[in-house]
């Protein structure tokens, strides 16, 4: 079936610092998202995107769909400790008649103050 | 908050217990959907229903199995499960289910099968 691969699986940073994780497939797709999930909590949205080179800010979120569109990166800049949690890729193929999303594997994200 | 609540929140059952799952979105959407959340593995998707029709069912085991009642509510009948159906259940649920398909997540309920 098709896969998302997610890197890297785990990052532990200062404060301060910056981050980039990244999805890549070998299934081009026609929508990205990025998800962050907190302990006991469910995932929730952070940026989508829809063309093919298009960046997006949130804040101190940046994030691309890639030229390809088989892959796409989230930065974080500045991190801070409430940055922590697992962050989330996820792709849908094609226009869907179903809603069918494909996740990656997801980046824990660990923050020393 | 999401605007997609879950309850309940944990729940411990043996295997021969029914249980089931509930879900509500306030959101107005028309697409709802139940995610399972295992350790260490990407979100699987088990049902996606639009406007109260199920249109995905995606290989789960009969021991599990949904209900729309409405377009705000799901939920997920569960019996004789097994230990390793144990996992955190995410309900979801979108405007409708196409192109621009964000999905917003409720928190989910933390399932242990003994």
């Amino acid at each position: 079936g098709q896969q998302l691969n997610q890197s890297p699986q785990s990052m532990f940073i200062q404060e301060g610092e910056d981050v980039s994780m990244n999805c890549t497939s070998s299934s081009i797709f026609n929508t990205w998202l990025w998800y962050k999930q907190e302990p006991g909590e469910g995932p929730v949205l952070l940026i989508a995107l829809y063309k093919a080179g298009e960046l997006t800010s949130n804040g101190r979120l940046t994030a691309q769909f890639g030229i390809t569109r088989k892959d796409s990166f989230l930065n974080i800049s500045a991190s801070i400790p409430s940055d922590v949690g697992i962050y989330f890729c996820a792709g849908q193929l094609s226009p869907s008649n179903t809603g069918k999303l494909i996740f990656g594997q997801g980046t824990t994200l660990q923050v020393k103050p | 908050e999401t605007g997609v609540t879950q309850t309940p929140r944990h729940l411990v059952m043996g295997m021969t217990n029914k249980k089931s799952l509930k879900c509500e979105q306030h959101l107005g959407h028309n697409a709802m959907y139940w995610y399972k959340q295992s350790a260490k593995k990407p979100l699987e998707l088990m049902f996606v229903y639009s406007l109260e029709e199920r249109v995905e069912n995606n290989s789960v085991p009969s021991r599990f199995s949904p209900e729309c009642p409405n377009s705000s509510h799901l939920f997920l009948h569960l019996h004789t499960l097994q230990p390793e159906d144990s996992a955190l259940y995410l309900c979801a649920s979108s405007q409708e289910i196409g192109r621009a398909n964000e999905q917003f997540f409720g928190p989910g309920t933390r399932l242990t099968v003994l």
